[in-house]
């Protein structure tokens, strides 16, 4: 089956602007996450959603980063007012079950701000 | 002190040899531990995860949980050229939450 996709896969805008990136996890799955990785670095968790509930949200840096899942299924990662300093891969991970061991995380989107 | 601590190499060795990744973490409430792969360009998979104390043996990976002294480790036996890339530690935070730290990776390239 398909595996997680993220949309879209490059975003290039100017700082100020407001972004939204697509996530869509793998059918079925329940739980679902955002990182965030800059170069030559691990995942940064930003939030976690358990079906449509964001149970954690405490990895998001501040009030300009928002998520929503709203029919537990596609998630939307918003950024308003971008900054240079929001340059970075967004990457999105779904797990089949709730505390399921494993994430599978998809291609990513390379935010860049100009 | 960071959350999860590795050393981010590179580390090279030579084919068929046996490949030591090693991580600390901070939180000694921690539960889960994992080591995920990750091909330059690409996303994180799972390779490996450990909960309880001791050895984990999957394939040619086997992973090592100390909680006392707070480490994780992975081993790999026979080590390949395909098995160079970045190894990245995360841990679990403790019980309650579904967060997850990741170190910052080990670069390990395997020579031909």
């Amino acid at each position: 089956g398909a595996g997680v996709s993220q949309s879209p896969r490059y975003k290039v805008t100017k700082r100020g602007q407001d972004v939204a990136l697509r996530c869509d996890p793998i059918s079925g799955h329940v739980s679902l996450y955002w990182y965030r990785q800059a170069l030559g670095q691990g995942p940064e968790f930003l939030t976690y959603f358990n079906y449509e509930a964001q149970q954690d949200k405490s990895g998001l840096p501040n009030d300009r980063f928002s998520a929503e899942r709203p029919e537990g299924s596609i998630s939307t990662l918003t950024i308003q007012r971008t900054e240079q300093r929001d340059s970075a891969m967004y990457r999105c991970a779904s797990s089949h079950l709730s505390g399921d061991v494993e994430q599978f995380f998809g291609p990513g989107t390379r935010l860049t701000v100009l | 002190q960071k959350e999860v601590e590795q050393n981010s190499g590179p580390l090279s060795v030579p084919e068929g040899a046996i490949a030591s990744l090693n991580c600390t973490y901070s939180d000694r409430g921690s539960q889960s531990f994992f080591w995920y792969r990750q091909y330059s360009g690409k996303s994180p998979e799972l390779i490996m995860f450990i909960y309880s104390n001791g050895d984990k043996e999957d394939g040619r990976f086997t992973a090592q949980l100390n909680k006392a002294s707070q480490y994780v480790s992975l081993l790999i036996r026979d080590s390949q050229p395909s098995d160079s890339a970045t190894y990245l530690c995360a841990v679990k935070a403790t019980s309650g939450t579904y967060k997850y730290i990741f170190g910052t990776g080990t670069r390990l390239k395997v020579l031909a």
